[in-house]
């Protein structure tokens, strides 16, 4: 079984610009959740989607938006993009939403993302 | 302050030693209580979960939850140099969002 799939894996963008990042679930899955990793704040939760709704929302300004498809697969959107956005994007996938009973997420690889 | 703390380290050990790690949390509604395992430029991968008090063992690891002081801890037994890896304890709060420690750098040493 193919497990949670980011791409691209690395990105470099400037100042200003936007992006759009990836993420397909593993086989099943119903739920995605993005997260921004950095060093200094460590794993913050972006959003969570769920049947193509929105479930969850971090502590993120509005240019980080997402959405997911009908086939569950989700994208990732920054925009006006920012030195501090420089990260590592993590998406996450479940079988049902977040706190459902005894459910587990399983991560992909993530997108490097570098804003020079 | 953070919802879970957990010290960043990084955490040195010999090969063969008890690897210790822990996280306190200060919201008492926390339902679910996770280990995750994330190795360079990998995302975090599931090792332990639990959601009620006591311990709990799945062969060289034991997660341990003390409810009442709001502190779980992670044991490795028998370390080996392919731990080495960052440890992320992550806790589900009331509204079903993972709430994750800052995570501990374990370095295992041949």
């Amino acid at each position: 079984k193919a497990g949670v799939t980011q791409t691209p894996r690395y990105l470099i963008k400037t100042r200003g610009q936007q992006v759009t990042l990836s993420c397909s679930p593993i086989s099943g899955h119903r739920s995605v959740s993005w997260y921004q990793q950095t060093p200094g704040q460590g794993l913050q939760f972006l959003f969570e989607y769920f049947s193509e709704t929105q479930r969850n929302k971090g502590n993120f300004p509005g240019r980080f938006s997402g959405r997911q498809f009908s086939n569950s697969r989700s994208e990732m959107n920054v925009s006006t993009l920012e030195l501090g956005d420089s990260a590592l994007y993590l998406c996450a996938s479940s079988l049902a939403y977040q706190g459902a009973s005894n459910e587990k997420l399983f991560f992909g690889s993530g997108t490097q993302l570098s804003v020079l | 302050q953070k919802e879970v703390e957990q010290d960043p380290g990084p955490l040195s050990v010999p090969e063969g030693a008890i690897v210790s790690l822990n996280c306190t949390y200060s919201n008492s509604a926390f339902q679910y209580f996770m280990w995750y395992r994330q190795y360079s430029r990998k995302g975090p991968e599931l090792l332990m979960y639990t959601y009620s008090s006591g311990n709990k063992e799945d062969g060289r690891f034991t997660a341990q939850v003390d409810k009442s002081s709001k502190y779980i801890s992670l044991f490795i037994r028998d370390s080996q140099p392919s731990d080495s890896a960052t440890y992320l304890c992550a806790i589900t709060d009331s509204w079903g969002k993972l709430q994750f420690g800052a995570g501990t750098q374990v370095v295992v040493t041949p």
